[in-house]
């Protein structure tokens, strides 16, 4: 069975500061990852993807992703947070169902805080 | 905007009572997904649909049902409703449910059952 772990619940950081969030997964056969925002009283957003290819993935609003298979790691990274960074962060893994279908899996989320 | 639609937005009913939730995928989306998410249990997958047929199935409750209709929208049925089932409920879309596509996330049905 596929899993995620974000073993941080929040992560605080100074505006302006590198800034960092962590996923592990678990998975059979080749990971599809994933990582999404979700801001207050909004639905999850899309940032970026890793499927193959260069280990350092980069999405939306400056973030950016490295996948290491050895530490079977997806960190989410952005060299210089703003203020506006400030939300909720799920990292995600995609495999196959038993059917052979789809089926993603989402971690419990990072609250990121970033302090002005 | 992410063009998946959710109605209704918020919800209020009483235990024991039955409620249906809502989703219209983005135009030309065949995949839905149904989560549910609270602050205990994180974001918990419960159902997908392709195409009106059931693709895969989380951890939906057996009091818990969904279909994919023609029209490709799909309806969310909670019934026997609890204090526990209180949880924001996504609907996401995706093109054909391929492990590579990402999700669209509706901005979800805030449920409180009191």
């Amino acid at each position: 069975a596929q899993s995620v772990a974000q073993p941080e619940d929040q992560v605080n950081v100074a505006e302006g500061n590198p800034l960092t969030v962590k996923c592990t997964y678990s998975v059979s056969g080749n990971p599809y990852l994933f990582w999404y925002v979700q801001y207050p009283n909004r639905g999850l957003q899309f940032l970026l993807k890793y499927i193959t290819g260069d280990n350092l993935v980069k999405g939306s609003y400056g973030f950016e992703a490295e996948f290491n298979k050895s530490q079977t790691s997806f960190h989410l990274k952005k060299p210089s947070a703003l203020v506006s960074d400030s939300a909720l962060y799920f990292c995600a893994v995609s495999a196959l169902s038993s059917g052979g279908y789809q089926k993603v899996t989402f971690g419990t989320g990072t609250k990121l805080q970033v302090i002005p | 905007d992410s063009g998946v639609t959710q109605t209704p937005k918020h919800l209020i009913t009483a235990t024991g009572q039955r409620v249906t939730l809502r989703c219209s995928p983005r135009s030309g989306d065949l995949s839905v997904y149904w989560y549910q998410q609270s602050l205990d249990q994180g974001l918990q997958f419960l159902i997908q649909y392709y195409n009106g047929e059931e693709r895969a199935k989380g951890n939906i409750l057996e009091r818990f049902s969904a279909q994919q209709f023609p029209d490709l929208h799909s309806e969310l049925n909670l019934s026997s409703l609890e204090l526990g089932d209180s949880a924001l409920y996504f609907c996401a879309s995706s093109a054909t449910g391929r492990r590579n596509e990402k999700l669209f996330f509706g901005s979800g049905t805030q449920l409180s059952v009191l």
